[in-house]
């Protein structure tokens, strides 16, 4: 079946602009989390989303950053007045409540110049 | 989440086994052990899970100590395609206050070499 989808898988925005990023869970999974990977740095944890609860935001960066998921399924990842440390790969990974197993889509390579 | 500790990088020869070793020496009752890897330009992949005992599935085995405070991730016989990151991490099972959020280290960069 199809896997976790994002678009774009590459985007080069100016500093200062605003750009938004989508992922396409593997359908039926109610849990839907995005992570970003910086050059040279491990994976962290942005927002989580599960079902009809309210979303763990915890490692949102700052407010510039939001998401939200709409009709449980599709997930747009928001970044306000870009700045060049928002550069990374932005990965979206959906799973089954109660399951174990996250998986991940190919993830969007964020460039702000 | 626990912290974990792994070496930053091992090599392997193919065909091989690969045994990947993971501290995590302030694991708590009900934090299971997950090991994910991640090949260039990915995103990062499932490989297994356990909680107490040891654990086999089609990609790989889990070897946990009895004081669960290590684990031994096994490929028993590498390929060329193994090449990656490999992470392991600690999270609580559903109903944990950090249920769902992974916290990746650093990892282990495996390389196998021909």
């Amino acid at each position: 079946g199809a896997g976790v989808s994002q678009s774009p898988s590459n985007k080069v925005t100016e500093k200062g602009k605003d750009v938004e990023l989508r992922c396409d869970p593997i359908s039926g999974h109610t849990a839907l989390y995005w992570y970003r990977q910086s050059l040279g740095q491990g994976l962290e944890f942005l927002i989580y989303f599960q079902g009809n609860s309210a979303p763990d935001k915890s490692g949102l960066p700052s407010d510039r950053f939001s998401a939200e998921r709409t009709g449980g399924s599709v997930s747009t990842l928001t970044i306000q007045r870009t700045q060049q440390e928002d550069s990374a790969v932005y990965l979206c990974a959906s799973s089954l409540r109660g399951t174990h197993e996250q998986y991940f889509g190919p993830g969007t390579r964020l460039t702000v110049t | 989440d626990a912290k974990t500790t792994q070496p930053p990088s091992m090599d392997c020869a193919e065909g091989r086994a690969a045994n990947l070793p993971c501290n995590h020496s302030t694991i708590s009752g009900n934090e299971y052990v997950y090991w994910y890897r991640q090949i260039h330009s990915q995103g990062p992949q499932y490989i297994i899970h356990g909680l107490k005992n040891n654990e086999t599935n089609e990609m790989a085995s889990l070897i946990i100590t009895e004081d669960r405070k290590s684990s031994t991730l096994i490929l028993p016989h590498a390929t060329l395609r193994d090449t990656a990151v490999y992470y392991c991490i600690v999270r609580e099972g559903a109903g944990g206050t950090s249920y769902g959020k992974l916290t990746f280290g650093q990892g282990t960069i495996l390389t196998v070499h021909p």
